[in-house]
């Protein structure tokens, strides 16, 4: 079935510092989807992905699908402690199962 | 405008029992789909119901079993309840647009503890 895969497994960053997490395919997807999930909480949508070579922005948070749509990255600049969670990309296998990667963990130091 | 509303919030239960977790959709929504998400990974996917139907099920046993109402509302029942069932079980909600591109609209889920 459909697996996308997650790197790095952690993040931890300086407060005010960017990065960037990355999600891999290994086959062509027809969208993807970013999710949030702060410690304790559920996971939250944050922006579907359709368009070959599509950027979103979101206020610090930047989505982008590769132009072959087997990959995307999220990236977060000026990172603050509001930042602080796990970062999951998800695509449909098919019509209805998604699935979802293992997640980037994201910590802060002030 | 009420979200997607899961019980109970936790559970306790020994080897062998059988528990039922409930959801009730986001208003407006019709699709629901459970997953199982272990401590440390990410949500898998159980199975996903839509006009009292399962429509598609991830690799889980038949220990795990569904229903949806015609309100929308949802169970998830699990059998035969083992040590590597514990887990936060998470509701999420939909509405049904015929293709699999819909956002997920999350419970905050019910933590499964088994002794």
């Amino acid at each position: 079935g459909q697996q996308v895969m997650q790197i790095p497994q952690y993040q931890h960053v300086q407060e005010g510092e960017d990065f960037t997490t990355y999600c891999n395919s290994s086959t062509t997807l027809s969208n993807i989807q970013w999710y949030k999930q702060r410690p304790g909480g559920h996971p939250v949508f944050l922006i579907q992905l359709v368009k070959s070579g599509e950027v979103k922005k979101q206020k610090r948070l930047t989505f982008q699908f590769g132009e072959a749509k087997k990959n995307s990255s999220l990236h977060i600049t000026a990172t603050q402690t509001t930042d602080v969670g796990t970062y999951f990309c998800a695509a449909y296998s098919n019509d209805y199962k998604l699935s979802f990667g293992a997640g980037t963990t994201v910590t802060v130091r002030a | 405008d009420a979200g997607v509303t899961q019980s109970p919030t936790h559970l306790i239960k020994t080897r062998g029992q059988q528990v039922t977790l409930r959801c009730s959709p986001k208003s407006g929504h019709d699709t629901v789909s459970w997953y199982q998400q272990a401590l440390g990974q990410g949500p898998q996917f159980i199975f996903q119901y839509y006009e009292e139907e399962e429509r598609q099920r991830g690799n889980f046993p038949d220990r795990f079993s569904g229903h949806q109402f015609p309100n929308y509302s949802s169970e998830l029942n699990v059998n035969a309840l083992l040590l590597g069932d514990s887990a936060l079980y998470l509701c999420a909600s939909s509405f049904q647009s015929g293709r699999g591109n819909q956002p997920q609209h999350f419970g905050d889920g019910t933590r499964l503890s088994i002794l």
